[in-house]
């Protein structure tokens, strides 16, 4: 059964740097893109980025190029963002979600981060 | 980069009846490259169409996907309960997934 699995609710400071995480299990994680995706309170979904577990390449939407990292570390089966200063802006649910290029097929249960002075 | 709208926001229908949400690209798009996706209140959202027409797997055939060009259509042939949620549909293109604002379908 493929699953993946995000680590908890976070609640950092303005300013801070964080790294979220998600875990994947039931396929062969490098055969298939991670990507991650925004939703911020009462609003849409925006896709922020994927990378290729495979070699690590990874692309971004120009909105979140520069602010964010997606990496991936294939000997644990783990996708990853992160923020180096959040902002209350960054207050959101983040979900990861895995691709085969084209589409989302299975979906993380999502990440709330929560900055708050 | 690739400009994603839909219609309506809000669609406010009973059970039983027919929907149909619109979703539009501001460029022409390989209908491969359209999929839809439920997203129910508190949870994360799940894929219903790919391919612009291709039910993913366990999707009941009272969801069905057509479209081409700059125009693709989610419709959904009798209400169900359960399908009152917010539907979002999504386009790939030049490396990058580009989301629509969604439509609400809400009980009437």
């Amino acid at each position: 059964e493929v699953q993946l699995v995000q680590s908890g609710a976070e609640v950092p400071k303005p300013g801070d740097s964080l790294r979220i995480s998600c875990k994947a299990s039931g396929y062969s994680f490098t055969h298939y893109w991670i990507s991650w995706v925004r939703q911020m309170p009462g609003k849409g979904l925006e896709w922020m980025g994927r990378v290729a577990p495979g070699d690590s390449h990874s692309n971004y939407s120009p909105s979140f190029r520069g602010h964010v990292t997606i990496s991936s570390d294939k000997s644990v089966s783990t996708a990853f963002l992160q923020w180096t200063s959040l902002t209350a802006s960054d207050t959101a649910i983040y979900y990861c979600a895995r691709s085969d290029g084209d589409y989302h097929d299975y979906w993380g249960q999502g990440t709330l981060v929560t900055v708050s002075s | 980069e690739i400009v994603v709208t839909q219609s309506p926001g809000t669609l406010s229908l009973s059970p039983g009846e027919r929907a149909t949400l619109s979703c539009r690209a501001s460029q022409s798009v390989s209908s491969s490259y359209v999929a839809w996706y439920q997203q129910k209140r508190g949870q994360a959202p799940s894929l219903l169409i790919y391919s612009a027409s291709r039910r993913a797997t366990g999707i009941p055939d009272r969801f069905s996907g057509s479209g081409s060009g700059t125009d693709f259509t989610l419709t959904i042939s009798r209400l169900e309960p359960e399908d009152f949620a917010v539907y979002f549909c999504h386009v790939y293109g030049n490396s990058q997934f580009t989301f629509g604002p969604g439509t609400k379908v809400e009980i009437k």
